[in-house]
């Protein structure tokens, strides 16, 4: 069966210092992946997926992310934050043969001044 | 183009009660997925629909159902609410599964009193 870890609950910050937020999965089969992000009282917005192919994947607002078949991981990262930023961070894993999403429990990223 | 919409955005109701969900997907998309949040719980997948059909169900109890339209919109019903059906339910529509980009709406927000 899938599952995905993320490794941290919470990560705090400062504005313009560099992130990883990190992301394990385990599949017995090929999987894509994914990383999405929520804003308070928002839905999820997609920043990047890994289909096939190169295995770093750039997103939207700068952020990135690197796909590792040998440890199973998916790790997102981003130079420098920003305030705005701040949000919750979902890493997700969905199978060839089927459409639903397997989610990680989310990490809370802050950053402040 | 208009993304995904759900309907209603907040509800309260109380136990025993059934409730109906809407999800409206964006144009052109056929499949619909339906997830459940909750802080204890997270993310979870809930079932699938692909041209009015259901093609993937989550572990949820028969209370939680389904069904699609011809017109791609999807609703959600459940049915003997408890209180632990407090969620946030969100929907996402895709073009074509699987792997492809899910978008998800605002979701709607079910109070259970």
């Amino acid at each position: 069966a899938q599952s995905v870890t993320q490794l941290d609950s919470q990560v705090p910050v400062f504005e313009e210092a560099p992130v990883e937020l990190r992301c394990n999965y385990s599949s017995s089969v090929s999987v894509y992946l994914f990383w999405y992000v929520q804003y308070p009282n928002q839905g999820l917005q997609l920043l990047l997926k890994y289909l096939s192919g190169s295995t770093l994947v750039k997103g939207i607002n700068g952020f990135e992310a690197e796909f590792n078949k040998s440890q199973t991981s998916f790790h997102l990262r981003k130079p420098s934050v920003h305030i705005s930023d701040t949000a919750e961070y979902f890493c997700a894993v969905s199978e060839f043969i089927g459409t639903a999403l397997i989610f990680g429990k989310g990490t809370t990223l802050s950053v402040s001044s | 183009k208009a993304g995904v919409t759900q309907t209603p955005r907040y509800l309260i109701k109380t136990r025993g009660q059934q409730v109906t969900l809407s999800c409206s997907p964006i144009s052109g998309h056929r499949s619909v997925s339906w997830y459940q949040q909750t802080p204890g719980q997270g993310l979870q997948f809930l079932f699938e629909y692909f041209s009015e059909t259901q093609r993937n169900k989550g572990n949820f109890p028969g209370r939680f159902s389904g069904r699609q339209f011809s017109s791609s919109r999807s609703e959600m019903n459940v049915s003997t609410l408890e209180l632990g059906d407090s969620a946030l339910y969100l929907c996402a529509s895709s073009l074509k599964p699987p792997g492809d980009t899910q978008y998800f709406g605002p979701g709607t927000r079910l109070t259970v009193l």
